[in-house]
């Protein structure tokens, strides 16, 4: 299986605490992606960073990128109960597009009040 | 703008029926595939297209078929439904250019007794 992997499984955080999940995956890439999927609901990208960057930021959001151990992380800062939910990276496995994307086994995130 | 709209969010089968479960999308994108996601595993792929007449295998591929013969609608049907068929289906499009992120309908939801 090309499937990534991600830790933790699960993480659970006050409010306002910032919450840091990895994801490591097995082939060379173009790009990487960062999907958050809401209980009983569909994916929603959250960000992309290419395999020539090593950071970006979207609000809240930090991607970091080492293509060198095939690795990333994601950081949301100063998280709120609304950003429960799980968390998926996701790669192109070197091909062109979007139409064979690899995801990893996922970290569900919970933020409490 | 509906985007990528899955029918239906609940199925119950029984072992040896078929079904299809239907895709469409309204944004005019050339790629469309199909996941399933099982519990503690990403989403994995089960088959891809890239454009109409055009369809491939993924990972996880036997015992469902698909087609494409409009850009709007991609179907995935299951011949012959196995309880190991029991799974949240995501149908998912994305354009080959300018390309960001895939979009992912709201899945359907299939249990195979």
């Amino acid at each position: 299986s090309q499937q990534g992997e991600e830790d933790p499984q699960a993480l659970s955080i006050q409010e306002g605490e910032n919450a840091t999940m990895n994801c490591s995956y097995k082939t060379s890439i173009n790009n990487l992606q960062w999907y958050r999927q809401n209980s009983g609901r569909g994916l929603v990208h959250l960000i992309l960073i290419r395999s020539n960057e090593r950071e970006k930021h979207s609000g809240r959001l930090r991607v970091t990128l080492d293509t060198s151990k095939k690795s990333s992380s994601l950081l949301i800062t100063a998280s709120r109960a609304a950003d429960t939910a799980s968390y998926f990276c996701a790669t192109d496995g070197g091909n062109t597009g979007f139409q064979k994307l690899v995801f990893g086994t996922g970290t569900r995130l919970l933020v409490s009040p | 703008n509906a985007g990528v709209t899955q029918t239906p969010k609940f199925q119950v089968l029984k072992t040896g029926q078929s079904m299809t479960l239907q895709c469409a999308q309204d944004m005019n994108h050339e790629y469309m595939s199909w996941y399933r996601q099982d519990p503690g595993m990403g989403l994995r792929l089960i088959h891809y297209s890239v454009g109409a007449g055009i369809t491939d295998q993924g990972e996880v591929p036997n015992g469902y078929n698909v087609s494409r013969s409009t850009t709007e609608d991609f179907p995935l049907r299951l011949l012959s439904a196995a309880p190991s068929q029991t799974s949240v289906y995501f149908c998912a499009s994305s354009r080959p250019t300018g390309r960001t992120e895939a979009f992912f309908g709201q899945g359907t939801r299939l249990t195979v007794v």
